[in-house]
């Protein structure tokens, strides 16, 4: 079977940095993912690993280490704005689709 | 908006009724998605379509039945729901499935529609 791990959820403040952890058993992989989802609003892809290593993206950052199977996702200076459900997913063996993680609900703090 | 539209927002239906959910993508891309998100719970792959052809099935129950006519449409029709099927359907597209490779194709959400079984 495949499986995802993630925090349910985490908190912090305006301006601070928060890592959301994904640990992940999966039967294959080919790459790691992250997307956004805020309330009633569809999904939206953040980044992708697929090689060991630090992806920067603007304020977000990825990370992923195979042999660990292990990523995380990495916010900082934090805005309101951010406060979402951030959903790690695994691209299986064969690269056909995604197995999504249960999602961390991210809240900002003023 | 990411490209892709949703039709119905919202369906309230009866366990004995038939209604049909609405997938289009302005996008180009040639694989299509029907996902699942019930309250708590990850998001649950429904089916793929690649260039038309269905290539993945998740043990979805028959009274979901999925129709891709073409690249740029998906439908899910439903029948004799189940309470238990209330949920979050989400439709997304990328460029194509099965990418492999050490490359993806970023999926493009759809607003999903909210059902309500009664």
């Amino acid at each position: 079977g495949q499986s995802l791990e993630q925090p349910s959820e985490v908190t912090a403040v305006e301006g601070a940095i928060v890592q959301i952890n994904c640990t992940y058993q999966t039967s294959g992989f080919y790459g790691l993912s992250w997307y956004q989802q805020h309330d009633g609003g569809a999904p939206t892809f953040l980044s992708y690993n697929a090689l060991d290593g630090l992806e920067e993206t603007g304020r977000f950052s990825s990370f992923l280490s195979r042999s660990d199977s292990y990523g995380y996702l990495l916010l900082q200076e934090l805005q309101m704005k951010d406060s979402a459900s951030y959903f790690c997913a695994v691209l299986d063996n064969y690269g056909q689709n995604f197995v999504f993680g249960p999602g961390t609900r991210l809240s900002v703090l003023p | 908006e990411t490209g892709v539209t949703q039709t119905p927002r919202h369906l309230v239906m009866g366990m004995t009724n038939k209604k049909s959910l609405k997938c289009e993508q302005h996008l180009g891309h040639n694989a299509m998605y029907w996902y699942k998100q019930s309250a708590k719970k990850p998001l649950e792959l429904m089916f793929v379509y690649n260039f038309k052809e269905q290539t993945e099935n998740n043990s979805v129950p028959s009274r979901f039945s999925p129709e891709c006519p073409n690249s740029s449409h998906l439908f899910l029709h439903l029948h004799t729901l189940q309470p238990e099927d209330s949920a979050l359907y989400l439709c997304a597209s990328s460029q194509e499935a099965n990418v492999g490779g050490g490359r993806t194709d970023t999926q493009y959400f759809g607003p999903g529609t909210r059902l309500t079984v009664l």
